[in-house]
């Protein structure tokens, strides 16, 4: 089993309309969930960070964390242009801050 | 948050040689981490970068292959030796401020020829 598993493939929505991307993870006893988006040709910046279950909102992004069914999601509303990009799930697991990364999901959104 | 300049942004090499790739903050840092991503792939970590210290490596990589130098809290350098063409990738410095979560340079994008 992978450690974070990101199995969607290419989401495209149109514009205005919400993203909804899904993460599962392997290692029960981690505590730290981060949302990274990467645009082509470019290194990941951090979008979000959840520690707690529930709901996190910032701005259009809304991070959901289920620790019970090992579960992380992220909406992203009213989608814009710029929001398309590859979004990267990221898991702190073991002992020594490791992050470890799903695969990804590119969003395109349709103007 | 932590500004972070990573060198060279970008190269083209020849196979068997090596290349050592730097990553500079401009403040002091808890952790320092070099991840690797190929291309189409995630990022997977190669190590971590240890103060004084030999760096600690997952599983798959080697010292000999990336050996990491961490001198201070602000620099490390990666390098990668014995180059071939399965090392193209990008490769990138991230790191650990206090109990912020990680951030990346903007990586080196490695073509072995």
């Amino acid at each position: 089993q992978k450690e974070v598993e990101q199995n969607s493939g290419p989401l495209s929505v149109p514009e205005g309309a919400i993203a909804s991307l899904n993460c599962t993870y392997s290692d029960r006893v981690s505590q730290s969930f981060f949302w990274y988006r990467q645009y082509s040709g470019k290194s990941p910046e951090l979008i979000m960070s959840i520690y707690s279950n529930g709901d996190k909102e910032d701005g259009r992004f809304t991070a959901q964390l289920n620790k019970a069914s090992q579960y992380v999601s992220l909406l992203i509303r009213d989608s814009q242009p710029s929001d398309s990009a590859t979004y990267l799930c990221a898991v702190l697991t073991g002992g020594n801050n490791r992050l470890a990364f799903g695969k990804g999901n590119q969003v395109v959104v349709i103007p | 948050s932590a500004v972070i300049s990573q060198k060279p942004s970008r190269d083209i090499c020849q196979r068997g040689t090596s290349l050592t790739i730097q990553c500079q903050v401009d403040s002091q840092v808890t952790m320092m981490f070099w991840y690797r991503q190929q291309p189409g792939q995630s990022l997977t970590l190669i190590a971590t970068a240890n103060q004084g210290s030999e760096a600690t490596y997952e599983s798959g990589f080697v010292i000999d292959k990336f050996p990491i130098s961490r001198p201070n809290l602000t620099f490390s350098t990666l390098t990668v030796s014995n180059m071939s063409p399965e090392d193209s990738s990008i490769y990138l410095c991230s790191v650990l401020v206090g109990l912020q979560p990680q951030h990346f340079g903007d990586g080196t994008r490695l073509s072995i020829l």
